[in-house]
């Protein structure tokens, strides 16, 4: 099965804003708003931030937020803390047996 | 508060049977409209779903691993359960237990810790 593509790093200094892409194919994040977005510290589970392409549960700052045009999925850190330097992953519904697709994960940096 | 905790062994043997259980507290298993998934990391990668189950039983696996996925459910002790058959090397990752809702099943928003299991002889 293929990942969703995510560029590998992205970095930004503090206070700035970074958007993170996350491409599919119409197959996944082009035909379901099945899409969310996941930050992983080190050694950590991973942590939701973002469900169903814009909604942020309970708890998550609203300096995330999450679109999608197309095939193409994004989430945006706004206002960069040194506590968003982290991995993160996108993952939308697939119409076929893996149901569930992980993207390739970004390493954000905050310089 | 739901806490998951993912337990089984840390080291298996190549063409052996991976088994690990999740135990779910502070809430109920049969708790209608919600899907118990495993999901993995290799080392230094990404993740991979596995599969998920709901309580009733019934159940859905990534086709990448259909044929060598099990995941079965125990309400009375409030876990759910994953053998993955005929592991090799590439079966070695962190594997976690989570939960999603049939309303958005696209949200794991409970996670347990993770376990590192390595397929070594």
């Amino acid at each position: 099965q293929s990942a969703l593509t995510q560029p590998a790093s992205v970095s930004g200094s503090p206070g700035q804003s970074l958007t993170i892409s996350c491409t599919g194919t119409s197959s996944d994040v082009g035909s379901y708003n099945y899409v969310s977005w996941y930050q992983q510290h080190p050694g950590q589970a991973p942590k939701l931030m973002i469900y169903e392409v814009t909604n942020r549960p309970s708890g998550v700052s609203n300096r995330f937020s999450g679109s999608k045009s197309g095939n193409t999925a994004s989430l945006t850190i706004s206002g960069l803390q040194a506590e968003d330097e982290a991995d993160y992953y996108c993952s939308s519904y697939r119409s076929s047996s893996s149901l569930m697709v992980f993207g390739t994960g970004t390493k954000v940096s905050v310089l | 508060q739901v806490h998951l905790q993912e337990s089984g062994p840390g080291l298996v043997k190549p063409s052996q049977t991976l088994s690990l259980t999740c135990t779910v507290s502070g809430g109920s298993i049969r708790s209608a409209g919600y899907y118990w998934s495993w999901i993995r990391q290799h080392p230094g990668k990404g993740l991979q779903w596995i599969g998920y189950i709901y309580y009733s039983g019934s159940t859905y696996s990534n086709s990448s691993l259909n044929s060598r996925v099990s995941i079965s459910v125990d309400t009375s002790k409030q876990q759910f359960s994953l053998k993955l058959r005929s592991v090799t090397a590439a079966d070695t990752a962190v594997y976690f237990c989570a939960r999603s809702t049939v309303t958005h099943p696209d949200a794991f928003d409970l996670w347990g810790q993770g376990t590192m299991v390595s397929v070594s002889s």
